[in-house]
């Protein structure tokens, strides 16, 4: 079956590093997705990779091993609004989105 | 705001009601889709429509009808639900169907509550 592993809450503390862990299995790979939900709010995107490696935009990162079937989120600099819940999302060989079921991200003053 | 917008935002039923939510991309998008999203799971694929076509149907109950009148314009009409349909469901639209990279841009959601 698809499947989509990712943990459930984590908390980490403003103006650190947090990482957050994706694993996948799917029936083909057409590249990964990460979205961030605010409480009460819409899912919005934040970054693809179909490519092995890390791709940096700003405070974030996302990486990708396709070999391994691993995606990781890294924010950096936290601030309070980051508190969210992150949303790990695995496109198949159909292009049919395989969703994890979220990590809500607790960020302490 | 992500250019989809859905009303209402809030939304109690009883069991033996008939209800429509309304979703509208203002994006030009030619794919619309409907999730449920439950407490603590993965969001759940419910209708996809491309160029107003049904093209995926994932085992929903027929209390749940779709309509896809136009590309721009998706309603989800609700009758005779239980109380485990209480959920918030998200609309969603991205620019086509059947590419790696196809972003989906979400409504904020209608929260459903069934007595």
């Amino acid at each position: 079956g698809q499947n989509i592993d990712q943990p459930t809450e984590m908390t980490a503390t403003e103006g650190a590093i947090v990482q957050i862990n994706c694993t996948y299995q799917t029936s083909g790979f057409n590249g990964l997705f990460w979205y961030q939900q605010h409480a009460g709010e819409a899912p919005t995107f934040l970054s693809y990779n179909v490519l092995d490696g890390l791709e940096e935009k700003g405070r974030f990162s996302s990486f990708l091993s396709r070999s391994k079937g691993y995606s990781y989120l890294l924010l950096k600099e936290l601030q309070m609004k980051d508190s969210a819940s992150y949303l790990c999302a695995a496109t198949d060989s159909n292009y049919q989105l395989i969703w994890g079921a979220g990590t809500k991200l607790i960020i302490k003053p | 705001e992500t250019g989809v917008t859905q009303t209402p935002r809030h939304l109690v039923m009883g069991m033996t009601n008939k209800k429509s939510l309304k979703c509208e991309q203002h994006l030009g998008h030619n794919a619309m889709y409907w999730y449920k999203q439950s407490a603590k799971k993965p969001l759940e694929l419910m209708f996809v429509y491309n160029f107003k076509e049904q093209t995926e149907n994932n085992s929903v109950p027929s209390r749940f009808s779709p309509e896809c009148p136009n590309s721009s314009h998706l309603f989800l009409h609700l009758h005779t639900l239980q109380p485990e349909d209480s959920a918030l469901y998200l609309c969603a639209s991205s620019q086509d169907l059947g590419t790696g990279n196809n972003e989906q841009f979400f409504g904020p959601g209608t929260r459903l509550t069934v007595l």
